[in-house]
């Protein structure tokens, strides 16, 4: 069982490129979320997933927009990257009220 | 609106050195507080629920527990490879996780 994986493991980007962030889960969680981690800031919510079909905003879900299409998949897209979204992005999906990450994504925007 | 502050933001202790990291919290409606640990380059790992003060949980060397305000995360005589980030979250009923910055522990041999 891999539980989550996110690709890719690390990206630069030019600035006002689209990119999307890739995450699967294979312990079929109803719950899914994306968070951003920055020094001194801590993990902030982007966006989450309560159930299949369904999406809600976090704290920072500005220049941010994810889909789900089914249980397992959880992209996030960025439609025209800035530099302030240089951060190590972290998928989680959970079950009950214990959350489980994967490995994270460090995104570099120049 | 629902904050997690942690305590101190870095603690460098000797092997065996005994200590607590603090996770000071203010929510409504406390669903549970969460204790995570995050190696450099990983993801943050599940470690601890805590539900309702007065609960303590253990694990190895850690031991966690939770007051109205705030939770202690003990370390009893910790060895190097208890060095990481442990980051503390709550979740509010009805609401989502609030993550705090997280305590960076070294631990010397």
């Amino acid at each position: 069982i891999a539980g989550i994986t996110q690709a890719p493991t690390s990206q630069i980007l030019a600035a006002g490129r689209r990119m999307t962030l890739r995450c699967t889960q294979d312990m079929r969680h109803n719950a899914m979320y994306w968070y951003r981690q920055d020094l001194g800031l801590g993990l902030r919510l982007i966006h989450y997933s309560n159930t299949a079909g369904t999406t809600g905003k976090g704290e920072v879900p500005d220049g941010y927009s994810v889909s789900r299409a089914n249980t397992d998949d959880f992209p996030l897209t960025l439609a025209s990257a800035v530099p302030s979204q240089t951060s190590v992005y972290f998928c989680a999906s959970s079950e009950g009220n214990t959350q489980y990450f994967g490995p994270g994504t460090r995104l570099t925007v120049l | 609106e629902d904050q997690v502050t942690q305590s101190p933001e870095a603690l460098r202790l000797q092997e065996g050195e005994s200590s607590s990291l603090n996770c000071s919290y203010t929510v409504s409606g406390l669903r549970g507080l969460f204790w995570y640990r995050q190696d450099p380059g990983k993801g943050p790992e599940f470690l601890f629920t805590l539900y309702s003060a007065g609960e303590e949980k253990e694990k190895e060397r850690l031991k966690a527990t939770l007051t109205k305000k705030e939770s202690f995360l003990h370390i009893t005589a910790p060895k190097p490879e208890d060095s990481a980030t442990y980051l503390c979250a709550v979740q509010a009923y009805g609401q989502n996780f609030v993550f705090g910055p997280g305590t960076r522990l070294s631990v010397l041999p």
